[in-house]
Order: C-alpha cells, then structure tokens, then sequence
C-alpha cells in the first residue's frame, strides 16, 4: 500500500502569513493528490484535486503543487478561517491513502 | 444541493455487528462512485471502502477485509456499510462520501456528517 507522510505534524502560524504543508508518498502517484480541511466536530471539506486543481468555491489563496512523490499545499496569506487540521490524500491506486494530517493552530 | 446522510452507529459490543446507511439526495447516485472513511477519536481519517457506480467494483483497507463490506441500491439512492465481527479499533466517526467525478474513481467532493461506531463492552 502506499503511505503518505505530511510534515509538519504542527504549524503555528499568524493571520498573513504564507504556509506551507509538505506531503510524500512512498512511490509514485502520478498527480492524484488531494487535499482537505478539516475543522473540530465537521467532516472534511475538499480544497485541491489532482495536486493542483482549486475545487470550486474555494479561495485563491490555497494551492497545490508537485509531482510523483513530492507534493505541497499553501496558503498564501493566512486567514483566521483557515486555522485547521489539513490532510493530503492519494487516489492513485484502489487503495486511497490519507496523510496523518497537519494542524496549523494559532502562533 | 447534494446531501449525504449517514444513519446506524451506536454502541455495540466486541464481535457484534453494524449495519451503517447512508441517503443521498439532490445528485443522481447512480453515476458516481461512493465510499466510506472513518476517524477514530482524536485520530486522523482513514478510507474504508470503495464502490464503483452499479456496485461491480468493490475495494475495502486491508485492516477490514473480510469484515466489512460495503454495498449499495441504486434504487433507494442508498449505501451500506455491513460491519461484522467489530472490533475496540474500528470505534470511529464513519463518514460516506461521494466521488467527485462521475463514473470514475476519484477524491472526495461531498462528505456526510458522519455517524459515531462505538465498540465496547
């Protein structure tokens, strides 16, 4: 199965600034990558699909990047909505695989 | 406006079984691949399983196969989740999700609520 590790496991960060979450896969995914937000007591909502495509409604200022089995989610300029738990997700295989998730909390 | 709603958690007993639902409304649901993903207390998200959109391909994690098994009616806009011999591991939130593509395997774009398993004596 293919493993995906996100770092960091934590991210302090301030309202403005850019961030950026790391995902590695174990072999190759081509460009099927997503990623997620996830909020307290909510499910998960999609923000990027296919490593670099935004989903519809979601803001500008998140972006995907990479390829094979090195990927990055950013932020460009933190808001106080986007203080979350983030997870990468391959959909290579059919066996999906999430990260272990990244929570960017408040610096 | 798309909705998933998923319904049959609760708390049951090691080595019983589950039968989880989930209704979906306002997308025609017979054009998309459908699955479930769970996330145990204070954990991340794990993916369960998979089926295609007539219910032909079935993928299920490793850590449920020959447990679980998912399932649906296209007929009743519904999926099913069968959860046999539980275990204290399998307590987690389980979602249904849809996905985003039709007729295709693809990421997640709709998520229900989730519906808790709890699995204790």
């Amino acid at each position: 199965d293919i493993q995906m590790t996100q770092s960091p496991s934590t991210l302090s960060a301030s309202v403005g600034d850019r961030v950026t979450i790391t995902c590695r896969a174990s072999q190759s995914i081509s460009s099927w990558l997503a990623w997620y937000q996830q909020k307290p007591g909510k499910a998960p909502k999609l923000l990027i699909y296919k490593t670099s495509s935004l989903e519809s409604g979601v803001p500008s200022r998140f972006s995907g990047s990479g390829s094979g089995t090195e990927f990055t989610l950013t932020i460009s300029s933190l808001q106080p909505d986007d203080f979350a738990t983030y997870y990468c997700q391959q959909y290579n295989s059919y066996s999906w695989t999430f990260g272990q998730g990244t929570k960017v909390e408040i610096k | 406006e798309v909705q998933l709603v998923e319904s049959g958690g609760g708390l049951v007993q090691p080595g019983g079984s589950l039968r989880l639902s989930c209704a979906a409304s306002g997308f025609s649901f017979s054009t998309y691949w459908m699955s479930w993903v769970r996330q145990a207390p204070g954990k991340g998200l794990e993916w369960v399983a998979n089926i295609n959109e007539g219910g032909s391909e079935k993928y299920h994690v490793d850590s449920v196969k020959g447990r679980f098994t998912i399932s649906r009616d296209n007929a009743k806009n519904s999926l099913y989740l069968q959860m046999n011999s539980l275990r204290a591991e399998d307590t987690a939130v389980y979602y249904c999700a849809r996905g985003r593509v039709e007729y295709s395997s693809s990421t997640f774009d709709y998520w229900g609520q989730g519906t808790l398993v709890t699995v204790s004596s």
